[in-house]
């Protein structure tokens, strides 16, 4: 069975431009989750949603950042304008809903802003 | 804010002996607990998981929870070199569909 696929798995660009993530979850999983890796702060989750609706967006750093689900098997983690602080592995994360119900993660997406 | 607290490592441990790897926790209220291992420049990967108290074991993994005490460990028997790498302790918020992650212990399996 197909996992948690993102795209790109690297990203290069200058600050200042827009960056595009994309994540395709499980088929099946209603939650998707979206984290940023780094160093200095660990895993932090940034949004995640609930049958494509946004639930807690509290760990979105500030509103150069925004997230999408416009349907079961897509969403995007946008940052416009892209700063050099941004540079860190991004995840996305999908589950059944449950109590007992883990995450599981895809490859992630490197990026860097030059 | 609820926390998971891990001892950063690096944790260094001779091939063939018990890797200890614990976590504690501070939402009293969680019944859902995990273990991800992460080899670096890879993503997390599920590896255990447990939800009563006491002992779980799978294969060279044992899981261990305590929710008396908000505490969960990962005992890695006959460590190899392939068990070198950061153990992410998870758990379930009480009160919400998302798992706290603690920062990770880093696992160095010496041959």
């Amino acid at each position: 069975d197909a996992g948690v696929i993102q795209s790109p798995r690297h990203e290069v660009t200058e600050m200042g431009q827009e960056v595009t993530l994309r994540c395709k979850p499980i088929s099946g999983h209603d939650y998707l989750f979206w984290y940023r890796q780094t160093m200095m702060r660990g895993l932090e989750l940034l949004i995640y949603f609930n049958n494509n609706v946004p639930i807690d967006d509290s760990g979105m750093p500030e509103d150069r950042f925004s997230a999408k689900m416009p349907n079961a098997s897509f969403s995007t983690l946008k940052i416009q304008p892209s700063e050099p602080r941004d540079s860190a592995v991004y995840f996305c994360a999908s589950s059944f809903s449950g109590v007992n119900q883990p995450q599981h993660f895809g490859d992630g997406t490197r990026l860097s802003i030059l | 804010q609820k926390e998971v607290e891990q001892n950063s490592g690096p944790l260094s441990v001779p091939e063939g002996a018990i890797a200890s790897l614990n976590c504690t926790y501070s939402d009293r209220g969680s019944q859902s607990f995990f273990w991800y291992r992460q080899y670096s420049g890879k993503s997390p990967e599920l590896i255990m998981s447990i939800y009563s108290n006491g002992d779980k074991e799978d294969g060279r993994f044992t899981a261990q929870l305590n929710k008396a005490s908000q505490y969960v460990s990962l005992l890695i028997r006959d460590s190899q070199p392939s068990d070198s790498a950061t153990y992410l302790c998870a758990v379930k918020d009480s009160s919400a569909s998302k798992i706290i992650f603690g920062s990770g212990t880093r696992l160095s399996i010496r041959p």
